[in-house]
């Protein structure tokens, strides 16, 4: 079974309009963490924004937000107000395990264009 | 350096040969893992170093693969008799310590290996 699920292999969005990118997770590990992480055209990737397992409220990062609904196993990204540099592969990922023994998994990841 | 180094950034080898990459982590940043990113595809892990110690080697597609971290620092992982499947961009990414209360990881940018 796939730990990370990304179910948008693309999308096209009009800019200044919001945009959410989905993510389910599996673990059955009850401290994880979740990241999304943005990839554009240059390959480097750059952190977003990260969700703990155990934080009571949703991440929040300038325009970037992270609805986590724990029940679900889903942490979705919003982005408000989308610019054309949003445009990129868009990937979410978990970490789960104890010190010396954690792992980082990524999903197969959502690639985003923004239209002018 | 501030960031995760990687080199070389580009490799291009023949088929047979053997080739080794290179990680130098952010100084103090005890976790490190490698990934292998193929044309327009996720992240794929192959190993996870804490300190020197690598617990989790389940990800190395095979035996040809091998990994290394030497103080604490710097990794190398070596790909013997490579094959044109090894073709992919291996990233880095390192971070300071394991569980839920660090806020991300940092990637290098990679090192695009060609197998000819």
């Amino acid at each position: 079974a796939q730990k990370i699920t990304q179910t948008q292999p693309g999308m096209f969005v009009q800019e200044k309009e919001a945009v959410t990118l989905d993510c389910t997770y599996d673990t059955s590990d009850p401290s994880y963490g979740l990241f999304w992480y943005k990839q554009p055209s240059s390959g480097e990737m750059i952190f977003l924004i990260y969700q703990g397992s155990y934080d009571q409220q949703n991440a929040t990062e300038g325009r970037y937000s992270l609805n986590f609904q724990k029940a679900r196993k889903s942490a979705n990204l919003v982005i408000s107000a989308s610019q054309l540099g949003d445009s990129a592969m868009y990937f979410c990922a978990m970490r789960e395990g104890n010190f010396g023994n954690e792992k980082l998994t990524f999903g197969t990841g959502t690639r985003l264009t923004i239209i002018p | 350096g501030a960031g995760v180094s990687q080199s070389p950034s580009n490799k291009v080898t023949e088929k047979g040969k053997d080739v080794e990459l290179r990680c130098d982590p952010i100084s103090g940043h005890t976790a490190l893992y490698w990934y292998r990113q193929s044309l327009g595809q996720g992240l794929e892990f192959l190993i996870y170093f804490q300190g020197n110690s690598a617990p989790d080697k389940s990800g190395l597609p095979s035996d040809r693969f091998s990994a290394e971290r030497t103080g604490g620092s710097v990794s190398t992982l070596t790909i013997q008799r490579t094959q044109q499947e090894d073709s992919a961009v291996y990233l880095c990414a390192s971070s300071p310590w394991a569980r839920a209360q660090y806020y991300g990881y940092t990637f290098g940018s990679g090192t695009r290996l060609t197998v000819v």
